[in-house]
C-alpha cells in the first residue's frame, strides 16, 4: 500500500535555526513528490514539485530534496512567517494521467523570534 | 490559491440534510480533484474529475457522496443525509497537465462543513 510518514510532527524553533523536515515514502512507480504549505484555516499551498532522485529545488529559505525513499524540506535561517504546517505528497499511475495524491500527516513548524 | 474558489467558505447542515460544496478551478484547468481533512487527520484523496467524466472516485464513500463538474458551471461535491462524521474541511484542487504529464494541483481555501 502506498504510503507516506513526516517526521517530526510538530518543531519549534528559534528564529535564525536551521533545520530540516523528513519525509519518506513507498509507493509504487513514483512520479512526483510535492511539498506543500497550510497555514491554520487555509488550503495547502503549493511549493515544491520533485521528479527523480537526485533532484533539488530552491525557493527563499526552503530547499528540498528527492532521494528514493525520503524527501527532505531543509528551512535555512527560519522566520517567524515560515511558521505553518509543512505537508508532503506523492502521486503514483500512470504518465499523463494525472490523479489523485497520497498524502503525509504534516509537520507542524513553530518558528519563534 | 486565489484561482480556485471554493463556496460557501463554512456550511452548517443539521443531521439528515443535504450538503452541496461548489469548486470553479483556476481558468484553463480542467481537471479537478476533491480532497477531505477531517479533524487532527491528513488530507484523503476522494475524487478526480475532468470535464463531464469521473476519472478516480477511488477515495469516495460508497453511499451518500456523489461529485459532478459539469461542461458548464462549477464542481458539486454533495453529501446526502449528513451525518456528524461528516464534519471536516473539503478542499478542492484544479490543476492542467504539465507538459511531463504531471500535475501541479492547486487548492483552494476549502469549505468546512459542520452537522449539528
Amino acid at each position: 500500500e502506498d504510503q507516506v510518514t513526516q517526521s517530526p510532527e510538530a518543531l519549534r524553533l528559534q528564529e535564525g535555526e536551521s533545520s530540516s523536515l523528513n519525509c519518506s515514502y513507498t509507493v509504487s512507480g513514483l512520479r512526483g513528490l510535492f511539498w506543500y504549505r497550510q497555514d491554520p484555516g487555509k488550503g495547502p499551498e503549493f511549493l515544491f514539485t520533485l521528479y527523480s532522485a537526485g533532484e533539488e529545488k530552491e525557493k527563499e529559505r526552503l530547499k528540498a530534496t528527492l532521494t528514493k525513499k525520503e524527501s527532505f524540506l531543509h528551512i535555512t535561517a527560519p522566520k517567524p512567517e515560515d511558521s505553518a504546517t509543512y505537508l508532503c505528497a506523492v502521486q503514483a499511475g500512470g504518465y499523463n494521467q494525472g490523479g489523485k495524491l497520497i498524502f503525509g500527516q504534516g509537520t507542524e513548524l513553530s518558528v519563534k523570534p | 490559491n486565489a484561482g480556485v474558489m471554493q463556496n460557501p467558505r463554512h456550511l452548517v447542515r443539521r443531521r439528515g440534510q443535504e450538503a452541496r460544496l461548489r469548486c470553479s478551478p483556476m481558468k484553463g484547468h480542467s481537471h479537478v480533484y476533491w480532497y477531505r481533512q477531517l479533524p487532527e487527520e491528513g488530507l484523503k484523496f476522494m475524487v478526480y474529475l475532468q470535464k463531464e467524466n469521473i476519472i478516480d472516485e477511488s477515495g469516495m464513500p460508497k453511499e451518500r457522496f456523489s461529485a459532478e463538474f459539469p461542461k458548464e458551471g462549477p464542481s458539486i461535491l454533495r453529501i446526502q443525509q449528513v451525518v456528524r462524521g461528516d464534519s471536516a474541511a473539503y478542499f478542492c484542487a484544479s490543476s492542467l497537465l504539465s507538459g511531463t504529464g504531471l500535475p501541479e494541483a492547486f487548492f483552494g481555501q476549502g469549505t468546512r462543513l459542520t452537522v449539528v
